[in-house]
């Protein structure tokens, strides 16, 4: 079954720890993007991978950190430097098409609460 | 990439057509018209996208005008299951990974 897996579903944690989202792929996609929603807006872009061992900043970075040692796997760390990030948060992951349009595709997302 | 401005809501009757209008009256030669939607606490799914032509597939059809300035998504036959938040894109597609910059979208209800 092909897809794009984000793991959990829900996490908690306490304000001032690290936490790591999972994001999977089996797709073969090439790039891979971690974008953040609150309530009521839209997705904006924390980070994004073309390749392997290579990333860049989105339009909000700061507080957070990625890895790509991996094509099928780019995780996302929040950290305690996040100010505000109780959120939901979206991977996605694009291969590209014959005519140059890639396409992205969405994990289920993980709903992050930071009490 | 462009700016896009949708319908903040509309309603359709299950079993008939809904149209989704987006105006794109900015939209630049090389930049695509792409479709997501978001149903509550999912991730987005795609739809459906076209440059210049229409596009039609398992979900949906999608019809550009010919100036490219507006375009409409068209889910033939609506399920209580289509209701969701639809969002219209316009984007370059570049080589090193692009973002999707996500509007407010048309919140569709779909009614028995």
């Amino acid at each position: 079954d092909g897809g794009i897996t984000q793991s959990p579903k829900y996490l908690f944690r306490k304000e001032g720890q690290n936490v790591t989202l999972s994001c999977e792929q089996n797709l073969n996609h090439d790039a891979m993007y971690w974008y953040r929603q609150d309530p009521g807006q839209g997705l904006r872009l924390i980070y994004y991978s073309q390749i392997v061992n290579d990333f860049q900043k989105g339009d909000i970075a700061e507080g957070y950190s990625v890895s790509r040692e991996k094509k099928e796997s780019f995780p996302l760390t929040v950290t305690s430097a996040q100010k505000n990030p109780t959120a939901f948060y979206l991977c996605a992951s694009s291969p590209r098409d014959s005519q140059g349009a890639d396409t992205q595709y969405f994990g289920p997302g993980t709903r992050l609460t930071v009490l | 990439d462009a700016k896009t401005t949708q319908p903040t809501s509309m309603d359709c009757a299950e079993g008939r057509a809904a149209n989704l209008p987006c105006n794109h009256s900015t939209i630049s030669g090389n930049e695509y018209v792409y479709w997501y939607r978001q149903i509550h606490s999912q991730g987005p799914q795609y739809i459906i996208h076209g440059l210049k032509n229409n596009e039609t597939n398992e979900m949906a059809s999608l019809i550009i005008t010919e100036d490219r300035k507006s375009s409409t998504l068209i889910l033939p036959h609506a399920t209580l299951r289509d209701t969701a938040v639809y969002y219209c894109i316009v984007r370059v597609a570049e080589t090193s990974g692009s973002r999707l910059t996500f509007g407010e979208g048309t919140q569709l209800t779909v009614n028995p």
